[in-house]
């Protein structure tokens, strides 16, 4: 079993669609990561939350520590946001979820 | 602003060969931490280093070792290589351990053959 469990696994949306991706975890944390990966590319850290809500750009990441959910949100979606998504949590560990692969069509 | 360096980029080893990676963090960070990515896969934590010593660690393999210098530089040391190591293996480095923004190199390119 997963610590950390994401859905959706895949994810195709049109340009200028509201995207949310969602993000569970059964551990204890300190902190949880939104990270991005595009095909062929290195790991980019997009939000790191441990309360409530962060927005970079057309990013929103939020967190509800009671329920151990976070939620990432992309807003006006442009092709350029295609990419894997994971959410990771940090506490005496790294768990690094199962990533959403999102393609967005033009 | 200066970012986690791995060095080599790319590297091509034989089966049963060694391989060292290194992992550069940003300066003034004291956590270094090692992960290995394969081909379609999700990233597996192998194992995290604070203030040189080993924190965490991982699903790393016994023929795999890894240490953190003085200077906070981390090297990932591969032996008996086997064509399953290849991978992106990515390092990343962060200021103290538990809930603080962590930075990804771009990830060394091990390929065996």
């Amino acid at each position: 079993k997963n610590e950390v469990e994401q859905s959706p696994q895949n994810l195709t949306a049109q340009e200028g669609e509201f995207i949310t991706i969602n993000c569970s975890y059964s551990v204890g944390i300190s902190a949880l990561h939104w990270l991005q990966q595009h095909p062929g590319g290195g790991i980019v850290s997009l939000f790191m939350l441990s309360s409530g809500k962060k927005k970079h750009g057309r990013l929103i990441a939020t967190i509800n520590i009671q329920e151990k959910h976070s939620s990432l949100h992309i807003t006006a979606s442009h092709p350029r946001d295609s990419a894997v998504y994971i959410c990771a949590s940090t506490g005496n560990q790294f768990y690094f979820g199962t990533g959403t692969s999102l393609t967005v069509i033009p | 602003a200066a970012g986690v360096i791995q060095s080599p980029r790319h590297l091509i080893k034989e089966k049963r060969e060694t391989a060292t990676l290194k992992c550069y963090p940003i300066p003034r960070h004291d956590t270094v931490y090692w992960y290995q990515q394969g081909p379609g896969q999700d990233p597996q934590f192998l194992i995290s280093f604070y203030e040189k010593m080993q924190s965490d660690k991982g699903s790393i393999p016994d023929r795999f070792s890894a240490q953190q210098f003085s200077d906070y530089h981390s090297e990932l040391n591969m032996s008996s290589l086997e064509l399953g190591d290849s991978a992106l293996y990515f390092c990343a480095s962060s200021p103290g351990t538990y809930g603080n923004t962590i930075y990804f190199g771009e990830g060394s390119w091990l390929t065996v053959v």
